[in-house]
């Protein structure tokens, strides 16, 4: 249980050009999804929290209008990079809360996207 | 908000050993800590995960001790193997807020 999918796992794509990731919590709904960006050898930064119907939160730092963020659903959440740049390429890994069960605290995590903007 | 502190950044050790990596952070109203695995290009995995109403938590070769007095909890591996050679993330929460994560650990278990 509790399985994350992220699509696609790398990506190449030119300056200038958008490119959207999907994070789907494949066996149990996810109010919660978060989305990290981590660079190597380093920790996991979060980006925004995205809520199931509503506008996701970003954290300080964070273009909202580069890295637009939508979550229809209480299995999918999409992050969609615009007009990428080369500092843009990192490892984009999102991360899933339950709905309830438990404490609801537990979060799992996809299996991030390689993305490379040439 | 919260802020968590990790040590050490690296550690290396001899397989059949033990290890500990320790972390603090500094809201008291923190009251879930989770650790993760993650192997390279990897997702993180939890492994384990503390509330607060416990000291001390095991599993097989893992446990985990919190003191909240001290606002520190450590994570605790018996028994080395170098498949345990990853980076290790500890982070604190509380409810349903976001998570804030260490910087990582990278064990190394030299066989």
């Amino acid at each position: 249980g509790a399985v994350v999918s992220q699509h696609p796992s790398w990506v190449i794509c030119k300056s200038g050009t958008s490119v959207k990731i999907e994070c789907r919590s494949l066996d149990f709904q996810a109010t919660t999804m978060f989305w990290y960006r981590q660079f190597p050898k380093q920790s996991l930064m979060l980006m925004a929290t995205s809520n199931e119907g509503s506008k996701a939160t970003y954290e300080q730092g964070v273009e909202k209008d580069k890295f637009l963020i939508n979550h229809a659903s209480l299995t999918l959440s999409t992050l969609t990079v615009t007009s990428a740049h080369p500092e843009d390429s990192s490892f984009y890994i999102c991360s899933a809360r339950a709905v309830s069960g438990g404490a609801g605290y537990e979060q799992y995590f996809g299996p991030g996207t390689r993305l490379t903007v040439t | 908000g919260e802020n968590v502190e990790q040590h050490p950044s690296t550690l290396s050790v001899q397989e059949g050993d033990s290890a500990v990596i320790k972390c603090t952070y500094s809201d008291s109203a923190s009251n879930y800590f989770p650790w993760y695995k993650q192997e390279l290009g990897k997702r993180p995995q939890l492994i384990i995960d503390i509330r607060s109403n416990v000291g001390e938590k095991k599993d097989q070769r893992i446990a985990v001790t919190l003191n909240k007095t001290a606002k520190h909890f450590s994570l605790h591996i018996t028994e080395t193997q170098p498949e345990d050679s990853a980076v290790y993330f500890c982070a604190a929460g509380s409810g349903y807020s976001t998570l804030t994560f260490g910087k990582g650990t990278m064990l190394l278990v030299s066989p």
